[in-house]
């Protein structure tokens, strides 16, 4: 257990929709990244909060948004989804703000379907 | 920007023979780390590099770090069906970025 808590751990739902993902960080840790992984893919960096704040942004697309909040846990918003959103999304957290040089612990993921 | 490419994708081999997976930047690194994706599970980190030669092992695996740190590869002894899993590098560039390499696929046959 990495101690890092994603819900929900599947999502159903259709095109157009919206969708929010929920992430707890590690006890401790200031940090939330935010990932994608499709079908056989590697792991796509979206975005990354520390302390309530945007770090650094990935191959994020328009459509989907994240937040920090004070209690440190993060929300992955996915809007107007698309088939080729279905994808695992992975939410990992690190202790710090020095993304490069920390180890991650990921969380069990969130996967995504998009009918 | 900076890439990190991993090889081979795909590895399959007979349980009890050995297996090496590589990495490499068209940077120079800060540090590089490995994690291991069980099937159906998630990343879990194994270990970071830091220092230029840098070699480590745990267990079966062996780890190292180009003199450059640009490359780096992980080498499994003696494959078992519990190394069955993707393997990912990662590099840093500084304390700014994190850059993960595809991954390699490793099966095993029993």
């Amino acid at each position: 257990d990495s101690g890092v808590t994603q819900t929900p751990k599947h999502l159903i739902t259709a095109t157009g929709q919206r969708v929010t993902l929920r992430c707890s960080p590690r006890s401790g840790d200031l940090s939330v990244y935010w990932y994608q992984q499709s079908l056989d893919q590697g792991l796509q960096f979206l975005i990354q909060y520390y302390n309530g704040e945007e770090r650094a942004k990935g191959n994020i697309l328009e459509r989907f948004s994240a937040q920090q909040f004070p209690d440190l846990h993060s929300e992955l918003n996915l809007s107007s989804l698309e088939l080729g959103d279905s994808a695992l999304y992975f939410c990992a957290s690190s202790i710090g703000q020095g993304w490069g040089n920390e180890k991650l612990f990921f969380g069990s993921g969130t996967q995504l379907s998009v009918l | 920007g900076q890439q990190v490419m991993q090889i081979p994708q795909y590895q399959h081999v007979q349980e009890g023979e050995d297996f090496t997976t590589y990495c490499n930047s068209s940077t120079t690194l800060s540090n590089i780390q490995w994690y291991k994706q069980r099937p159906g599970g998630h990343p879990v980190f194994l270990i970071q590099l830091v220092k230029s030669g840098e070699v480590k092992k745990q267990k079966r695996l062996t780890f190292q770090f180009g003199e450059a740190k640009k490359n780096s590869s992980l080498h499994i002894t003696a494959t078992q069906t519990t190394d069955v899993g993707t393997y990912f590098c990662a590099g840093g560039q500084g304390a700014q970025k994190l850059v993960f390499g595809q991954g390699t696929r490793l099966t095993i046959n029993p």
